[in-house]
């Protein structure tokens, strides 16, 4: 069974930089993963905010980035804003197929 | 601007079949991705599968022996039918479009219990 692995909570002071990681079990993440990126508010449809690696919907503030970073995909927020505190998955898609989310990750913006 | 809404019952017992229908507006369900994901209370994220118009269909290997995605053009509609649910399967069910996929509904949250 295929794992995606992302870190469970992050800490990060308003105003300051944070990246998020996305890691698979098969080994490392590339293009050919199509990462996606995903913001959840409590209470709320989570919202996309990258897919394929690095591109950015209409919707997307320019504070978020996504890349590959040591062999995973991971998603920069750059001048972090209280309301990013949020819930961040990332979704890999195998073969062009099969999706898998990660588990999630926790940002805390104090 | 492609807006989707989750529809079906709330409630389904143990064994049963549970289906939903996701209905799409501002956009034609004979183009894109369209796929269901769920969310147990107060967990992640679950990839149950998607479709294209084509009719290539891919799930979630975990519930592919008991998942059908289907889509009705004349509708614009898609749906889910899940069966023999057991409590595991109580959860948020979304539908969403696109390759992302970066549209998504409100969800419905769907309680297996007898």
């Amino acid at each position: 069974q295929t794992v995606v692995t992302q870190e469970p909570s992050l800490t990060v002071s308003p105003g300051g930089t944070v990246t998020l990681t996305c890691a698979s079990s098969t080994g490392a993440v590339t293009s050919d993963y199509y990462p996606n990126w995903f913001q959840q508010k409590p209470g709320q449809a989570p919202k996309a905010l990258i897919y394929s690696t690095s591109n950015k919907h209409s919707w997307t503030p320019a504070r978020f980035s996504g890349s590959l970073l040591g062999g995973k995909a991971a998603l920069t927020l750059s001048g972090v804003q209280p309301e990013d505190e949020a819930e961040y998955y990332c979704l890999l898609y195998y073969g062009a197929a099969q999706g898998v989310f990660g588990g999630g990750t926790k940002l805390t913006v104090l | 601007q492609v807006q989707l809404q989750e529809s079906g019952p709330g409630l389904v017992k143990p064994s049963e079949t549970l289906s939903l229908t996701c209905t799409v507006s501002g956009g034609s369900i004979s183009s894109y991705y369209w796929s269901w994901i769920r969310q147990p209370a107060g967990k992640g994220l679950e990839w149950i599968g998607r479709t294209y118009i084509s009719g290539n269909t891919d799930y979630n290997p975990s519930l592919k022996s008991r998942v059908t995605i289907s889509v009705d053009t004349s509708k614009n509609q898609l749906s889910l039918k899940l069966s023999s649910v057991t409590s595991a399967d109580t959860a948020v069910y979304y539908c969403a479009g696109g390759g992302a996929p970066e549209w998504w509904g409100q969800g419905t949250l769907v309680t297996v219990s007898s």
